[in-house]
C-alpha cells in the first residue's frame, strides 16, 4: 500500500516531441506528489509538485496530470530538448507525520537530438 | 544548491569492516533521511530524523544504524559492511510543513564493499 509504481522504465524521444512518464499508487492518504529530476553524478532534485486539490499544474514546459479517482498522475514534458535528458522519479507523501517520501523506481529519458 | 555535503564522496572497503558516511546540513532544517539508490529499485530511505536525537527506521534499515547529536549533522553507520551494501547513499533534508515536503538532496556517496 506504500509502494508508488511508475512507468515506463525508459523512455526514448526525439527532441521537440512529448515526454509522458506515469505513476500510480494506492494509498489514499497519499496528498502530496512531487517529481524529481536527477542527472548523471548528481542528487535527486525537486522539479514540479502538485497536491490532489488541483487535477494539473504547469510551470513552464513540465505539467503534472493529476487523477484522484484512478490514484494515477503523470508528468507530461512538452518540447522535450536533449537538456530534459535524465532520470525522473515520482514520489507521493503525506503531509502529517514525519514527512516522509514513497519514490517510485524511476524513469531514464533519453531526448535525441 | 542546498547547503549539504556528504562526505566522503566515494569509498571503498572490505567486507567486515565499519564504515562512517556523513551528511552535514547549514539550513537549520528539522529533517534528514539517508537514503540508498540502487538501479531498478530508485530511491529506498534506510532511516531518517526528525530532530536532534530522534531518529527512525525507513525501508530497508537492516544492517545500518544512524546518529544525529547537532541539528546539521546525520550520521550512517554501517557495522558490518556487506557486498549488498554497495550502492550510491543520499542524504536529504527537508523543513517545516510550510514547504510541503520539499526534499532537498545531496550529491551522494559512492560506496563499494569488496
Amino acid at each position: 500500500q506504500q509502494q508508488v509504481k511508475q512507468s515506463p522504465q525508459s523512455l526514448i524521444v526525439q527532441k521537440g516531441g512529448i515526454s509522458i512518464i506515469n505513476c500510480a499508487y494506492e494509498n489514499t492518504a497519499f496528498d502530496y506528489f512531487p517529481w524529481y529530476q536527477q542527472f548523471p553524478g548528481k542528487g535527486p532534485a525537486l522539479l514540479i509538485a502538485i497536491r490532489p486539490d488541483v487535477s494539473e499544474k504547469k510551470e513552464g514546459r513540465f505539467t503534472i496530470s493529476f487523477n484522484k479517482s484512478a490514484k494515477q498522475f503523470s508528468l507530461h514534458i512538452m518540447d522535450s530538448q536533449p537538456g530534459d535528458s535524465a532520470t525522473y522519479f515520482c514520489a507521493a507523501s503525506t503531509q502529517g507525520g514525519s514527512e516522509k517520501l514513497v519514490f517510485g523506481k524511476g524513469t531514464k529519458l533519453t531526448v535525441n537530438p | 544548491d542546498a547547503g549539504i555535503t556528504q562526505s566522503p564522496r566515494h569509498k571503498v572497503t572490505e567486507t567486515g569492516t565499519p564504515v562512517t558516511l556523513r551528511c552535514h546540513q547549514t539550513e537549520n532544517h528539522r529533517y534528514m533521511y539517508w537514503y540508498r539508490q540502487d538501479p531498478g529499485h530508485g530511491l529506498r530511505l534506510i532511516h531518517y530524523s526528525y530532530g536532534v536525537k530522534d531518529t527512525d527506521k525507513g525501508e530497508v534499515s537492516d544492517g545500518y544504524s544512524v546518529s544525529r547529536s547537532k541539528t546539521e549533522d546525520f550520521l550512517l553507520t554501517l557495522e558490518s559492511a556487506t557486498s549488498s551494501q554497495t550502492s550510491v547513499y543520499f542524504c536529504a533534508i527537508s523543513g517545516d510543513r510550510g514547504r510541503y515536503n520539499e526534499q532537498f538532496f545531496g550529491p551522494g556517496t559512492r560506496l563499494t564493499v569488496l
